[in-house]
């Protein structure tokens, strides 16, 4: 079975510093996709970044960026200066080319110090 | 503007009656999901539909029923529900495939089943 596991079910960290959230997968699958996506208080989903299996280098969008680690079937997120709005749930989740579904990771909660 | 909506935002049932809670997108998009999402346990899908008149269950279709008449309406189906459908429900769409493209979620709707 195709799973996503997010061990760490809540994190904080300071302001201005950095974290990183893990998560891992598990799939014979060759082809996928990778997503972080966020959920803040609002309970909106928000796509925060997203890897495609196939491309070596690691995604970034601003402060945020991964590690892709394709042999270990790890993908954690890293979050740079962290500010007091990226306090919220995180998920990671998988999309796979033999199916239509995306499986999701059970979530992180991130809380940002003052 | 591009977007996923849901209505109602908010909804107090009780046990038994039907409800409907309708999803609509004006992007196009030939891929539409709904998802379930409960404390510890992530997003589950419940059906998705590649396009119009086309619908498979996910994960958790149990006590679900969904339609695609239009392109862009997607509406859930609670024929008889119970009070472990009390969840948090997001709709969301995609331009081609639920997997690779990125998916755009509805802000949710909060059911509550007495």
């Amino acid at each position: 079975a195709q799973t996503v596991t997010q061990s760490q079910p809540e994190m904080s960290v300071q302001e201005a510093e950095t974290v990183t959230l893990s998560c891992t997968y598990d799939t014979s699958e060759s082809d996928y996709y990778l997503f972080w996506y966020k959920q803040p208080p609002s309970r909106q989903m928000i796509l925060v970044i997203r890897q495609e299996a196939y491309k070596q280098q690691n995604a970034t969008e601003n402060r945020f960026s991964v590690n892709f680690q394709k042999a270990a079937k790890s993908f954690s997120l890293k979050i740079s200066d962290s500010q007091l709005g990226d306090a919220a749930m995180y998920f990671c989740a998988c999309a796979y080319d033999s199916n239509y579904q995306l499986i999701w990771g059970a979530g992180t909660k991130l809380i940002i110090k003052p | 503007e591009a977007q996923v909506t849901q209505n109602p935002r908010y909804l107090i049932t009780v046990t038994g009656k039907k409800l409907t809670v309708t999803c609509s997108q004006n992007m196009n998009h030939e891929y539409m999901s709904w998802y379930r999402q409960d404390p510890g346990l992530g997003l589950r899908q419940i059906y998705y539909s590649m396009n119009v008149e086309v619908t498979d269950k996910g994960d958790v279709p149990e006590g679900y029923k969904v339609s695609r008449k239009e392109k862009r309406n997607f509406p859930l189906i609670l024929e008889s529900p119970s009070p472990n459908q009390t969840s948090l429900y997001f709709c969301a769409s995609s331009l081609i495939r639920g997997n690779q493209e990125t998916q755009y979620f509805g802000p949710g709707t909060r059911l509550l089943v007495l």
